[in-house]
C-alpha cells in the first residue's frame, strides 16, 4: 500500500528554524510536494522534490532521499504567519496521496 | 483571475438527500481533482479527472458521482448523503496530470449532514 508519516504537531518560537519531516512508502514514486494550510483556508503549495537533494525557496526549503523514502520541510526565520499545518504529498496511483498532516505552532 | 471557485461554502442536509457541489477554474488546467478532508486524516481522493472527458476513481470514490461538463468545470454528486459525509470538500485542479504539476485548490465547501 502507499502511506506516508508525518508529526502530528511541532512547536517552536518565532525566529527559529524548524524541520517537518515525512517518510513515505508508495509503489510508484513520482516526487514529494509540500503543501501549507491555515485554519479554515485551503491548501497551498509550497514546493516539490523529483531528485534527492535540497531545494530552497526564501525562507523554506524542502529536502528528498530517495534511497531513504524520506523528505522534510525546513523552515528559517518563523514568523508567526507560519502557523498552519503542512502536509507532505506524494504522487501515486490514485495520483496524490497526502500524509495527515503536521501542525505547527509558533510561539511569540 | 479567480482560480479555483466552489459553491456552495456550507450546506447542511439530511441523511438521504441529495446534492451537487460545483467546481469552476479559470486557469486552462487539463486536470481537475475532488477531496476530502475529515479531522486528523489529510486529504482524501475521492474523484479526478485527468482531462476533458475522462474521470476516474480516487481513494475514497463510494457514494459520490461525478461529471466532467467541459474543461472548466467539474461537479461533485451525492445521491443519497449519509452522516459519514460530513466533511469539508476541496476541488482542486492542475496543468495535467504528472505528479509534479501544482494542484491549485479551492476555498471549499463544509457539509454537514445530520
Amino acid at each position: 500500500g502507499q502511506s506516508l508519516e508525518q508529526p502530528s504537531e511541532v512547536t517552536a518560537v518565532e525566529g527559529a528554524i524548524v524541520q517537518i519531516n515525512c517518510t513515505y512508502q508508495t509503489s510508484g514514486f513520482y516526487g514529494l510536494s509540500w503543501y501549507q494550510q491555515h485554519d479554515g483556508g485551503a491548501p497551498t503549495f509550497l514546493s516539490y522534490n523529483a531528485l534527492d537533494g535540497l531545494e530552497e525557496t526564501g525562507r523554506f526549503s524542502s529536502f528528498l532521499s530517495r534511497s531513504d523514502s524520506y523528505g522534510y520541510l525546513l523552515l528559517q526565520e518563523l514568523q508567526m504567519k507560519d502557523s498552519a499545518s503542512y502536509f507532505c504529498a506524494v504522487g501515486g496511483t490514485y495520483k496524490y496521496i497526502f500524509g495527515t498532516g503536521t501542525r505547527l505552532k509558533v510561539l511569540a | 483571475n479567480a482560480g479555483v471557485t466552489q459553491t456552495p461554502k456550507f450546506q447542511v442536509l439530511k441523511t438521504g438527500q441529495s446534492m451537487t457541489l460545483q467546481c469552476a477554474q479559470d486557469m486552462n488546467h487539463n486536470s481537475m481533482y475532488w477531496y476530502r478532508q475529515d479531522p486528523g486524516m489529510g486529504l482524501r481522493l475521492i474523484y479526478y479527472s485527468a482531462s476533458e472527458g475522462t474521470t476516474d476513481k480516487g481513494e475514497v470514490p463510494n457514494g459520490y458521482n461525478v461529471s466532467r461538463l467541459n474543461k472548466r468545470e467539474f461537479s461533485l454528486r451525492l445521491e443519497s448523503a449519509a452522516p459519514s459525509q460530513t466533511s469539508v470538500y476541496f476541488c482542486a485542479s492542475s496543468l495535467t496530470s504528472g505528479s509534479a504539476d501544482t494542484q491549485y485548490f479551492g476555498p471549499g465547501t463544509r457539509l454537514t449532514v445530520l
